[in-house]
């Protein structure tokens, strides 16, 4: 496709359960970051994958959230355990390069997350 | 510790009007100031961004002006339109880290 897909747009679990949220970047894009969002509020920063490493996984919140990218392209954004504190929106964003360069980064339109 | 604040959390202007949205930093490090504008049920949308070392820069219909003496960033829209209607974010870029920290956001309706 032609932009950021991620998929599922809705998941609803219940406490304690484990979710998987998937990210398919543009491709040839480089850079993938992961980020959550609350209602009203802004963007909060998880991860950055800069091909197949993380580069820097300084917002994940606590140990029961992973990402991986094992092949450099689709990220899979993990979380056990979920709590009611984990509902959000989690958005993937995809850059050509994450490295010295403006801050375009082409988002995707999020998977809801609610954890009953 | 860093942070990225916004003046108003909600601004609403006249269809036609300029709109002029506000945001504090307080971070002087950062290489970039972006804006992106989110609406319902979307992903950010890149607008615009400015280097550090520049004081203003325009787009199409959009102006961003950065006064670093004060730590102060906006974003002028030109004869707003109902499609600018949306919740706006600046951005602050920090190129060494290839990481954005957003702001919490204001809101823009339009008044017909």
């Amino acid at each position: 496709g032609a932009g950021v897909s991620q998929t599922p747009s809705n998941k609803v679990t219940e406490k304690g359960k484990y979710v998987e949220l998937r990210c398919d970047p543009i491709s040839g894009h480089t850079a993938l970051y992961w980020y959550r969002q609350s209602l009203g509020q802004g963007p909060e920063f998880l991860i950055y994958f800069q091909g197949t490493g993380a580069a820097d996984d300084s917002g994940l919140p606590n140990d029961r959230f992973f990402a991986v990218r094992p092949e450099g392209s689709v990220s899979t954004l993990k979380i056990q355990r979920t709590e009611r504190g984990d509902s959000a929106v989690y958005l993937c964003a995809s850059s050509l390069t994450g490295q010295g360069i403006t801050g375009e980064l082409f988002f995707g339109e999020g998977s809801r997350l609610t954890v009953l | 510790g860093e942070s990225v604040g916004l003046h108003l959390p909600t601004l609403s202007v006249q269809e036609g009007d300029n709109s002029i949205i506000n945001c504090a930093y307080s971070n002087s490090a950062s290489d970039y100031f972006i804006w992106y504008k989110q609406e319902s049920g979307k992903g950010p949308q890149f607008i615009i961004d400015i280097r550090s070392n520049m004081d203003k820069r325009q787009g199409q219909r959009v102006t961003v002006l950065l006064n670093k003496t004060v730590k102060h960033l906006s974003l002028q829209i030109a004869a707003t339109q109902p499609g600018d209607s949306a919740v706006y974010f600046c951005a602050e870029f920090y190129s060494s880290a290839s990481k954005i920290i957003f702001g919490s956001g204001t809101r823009l309706s339009i008044r017909p």
